[in-house]
């Protein structure tokens, strides 16, 4: 299995709405990321998770609040979005974090959000 | 900081050959990549080098580094319409995160 795989597909979301985007991969990988694309522009990282633990946080406002429950999830918590938050959100993973060999990153299909 | 930098379209006839260009200012960097990322999808990897290579082939892919103008390319031989794509270069960074270029929508022409 070599699948990242992501739900929602899609969401929509008023401002004042709480809902959550949820990630899950079973390679065994320890290391998960949620990047951020919006159209015609490349990935930008928001978080990563290392053995369960949050490694690193791009100064994402605190109104995107990540959760890695075990080695195989992890969920991005939405609350009181604005609309320019809406953009494809994507979960990846690699077996480690310091991507010392070929570094590959496993992407999901990504969740594309609109907040109205 | 480092940068990464692409042309934003590549228009190739069915059949030719596709160049794709890119530049990266990091000259520690030691793995550069290429991602594919097809409409409504995540990003695939396609293939990567590292940087005591110069050439690498994989099929119908071409990669080529030059580490003394920090010239990065991917070939790909007999474009296809599947290979409709935003193609993304990437450098590894000191701190083992990618830094990403701003990817190259290829366009293929009948």
């Amino acid at each position: 299995d070599t699948e990242v795989t992501q739900t929602p597909k899609h969401l929509v979301m008023g401002m004042t709405n709480k809902k959550s985007l949820k990630c899950e991969q079973h390679m065994g990988h320890r290391a998960m990321y949620w990047y951020k694309q919006k159209a015609k522009k490349p990935p930008e990282l928001m978080f990563v998770y290392s053995y369960e633990k949050l490694s690193i946080n791009e100064s994402v406002p605190s109104r995107f609040s990540p959760e890695c429950p075990n080695s195989s999830l992890l969920n991005l918590h939405l609350h009181a979005l604005q609309p320019e938050d809406s953009a494809l959100y994507l979960c990846a993973s690699s077996q480690e974090r310091i991507l010392i060999v070929a570094g590959e990153l496993f992407f999901g299909e990504g969740s594309r959000l609109t907040v109205l | 900081g480092e940068d990464v930098e692409q042309s934003l379209f590549l228009s190739v006839r069915e059949g030719d050959s596709s160049v794709i260009n890119c530049t990266y200012t990091d000259s520690s960097s030691t793995y550069l990549y290429w991602y594919k990322q097809e409409p409504g999808a995540g990003l695939q990897l396609l293939t990567y080098i590292f940087s005591n290579m110069d050439m690498k082939q994989d099929q119908r892919l071409t990669v080529l580094l030059n580490k003394k103008d920090k010239h990065l390319s991917l070939r790909i031989a007999d474009t296809q319409t599947g290979d409709s794509a935003i193609y993304f270069c990437a450098e590894r960074d000191s701190n083992y995160q990618l830094i990403w270029g701003a990817g190259t929508k290829l366009i293929i022409k009948p």
